[in-house]
């Protein structure tokens, strides 16, 4: 079983929809959970970075965490065509490195 | 306020020559990690250096790669006798503490 899993889609929505992306983990030790997101051929770009379980919220976008689960989420709402990129999940046992998932490919389509 | 800066952002190398990758971290960042990407992979951690010191190398390949980050100057990825193997995209990311921001990347291509 990988410690982290992520689908790798493509996932399609159209433009206004609401984007739910998860992954799921193996290791209970892990405490930290990011989501990155990452244009082709540019770096990974942090979105929202979370401690432990429950929900963060910026601006379109809310970062969901379920310990007990083992289960992450990511949702844009109000989708545009620039959020077309891939997401990655990532997660950390410390504050040291990071463990990604392989990324999921979004299109919104306009 | 510049990013974590890398370069060169592309190199290309034979095999057998080697590869230098630096990375400069964001100002007032004392921790640097490097990332590779190979083509359909996620992102894997490869090393985690403070100011003159390896903090973590667990996921460096036991040979051929070695990395620094010295007191001044940019952090160092050395890769030695480069395969075709090692092609990919590394990134380099920097924290203050806790959040760690990515650079572009170098993507290295072996002949």
């Amino acid at each position: 079983q990988k410690e982290v899993e992520q689908d790798p889609g493509p996932l399609s929505v159209p433009e206004g929809a609401i984007v739910s992306l998860n992954c799921t983990y193996s290791n209970s030790a892990f405490q930290y959970f990011m989501w990155y997101r990452q244009y082709s051929r540019k770096g990974p770009e942090l979105l929202m970075y979370t401690y432990s379980s429950g929900n963060k919220e910026d601006g379109r976008f809310t970062a969901q965490v379920d310990k007990s689960s083992k289960y992450i989420s990511l949702f844009i709402r109000d989708s545009q065509p620039s959020d077309s990129a891939t997401y990655l999940c990532a997660m950390s046992i410390r504050d040291d490195k990071i463990i990604f998932g392989k990324g999921t490919r979004l299109h919104i389509l306009p | 306020n510049a990013g974590v800066m890398q370069n060169p952002r592309h190199l290309v190398r034979r095999r057998g020559q080697e590869a230098r990758l630096r990375c400069s971290p964001m100002k007032g960042h004392s921790h640097v990690y490097w990332y590779r990407q190979l083509p359909e992979e996620g992102l894997k951690f490869m090393v985690y250096l403070q100011k003159e010191n390896i903090i973590d190398e667990s996921g460096m390949p036991k040979e051929r790669f070695s990395a620094e980050f010295p007191k001044e100057g940019p952090s160092i990825l050395r890769i030695q006798q480069v395969v075709r193997g090692d092609s990919a995209a590394y990134f380099c990311a920097s924290s203050p503490k806790n959040e760690q921001f990515f650079g572009p990347g170098t993507r290295l291509t072996v002949l």
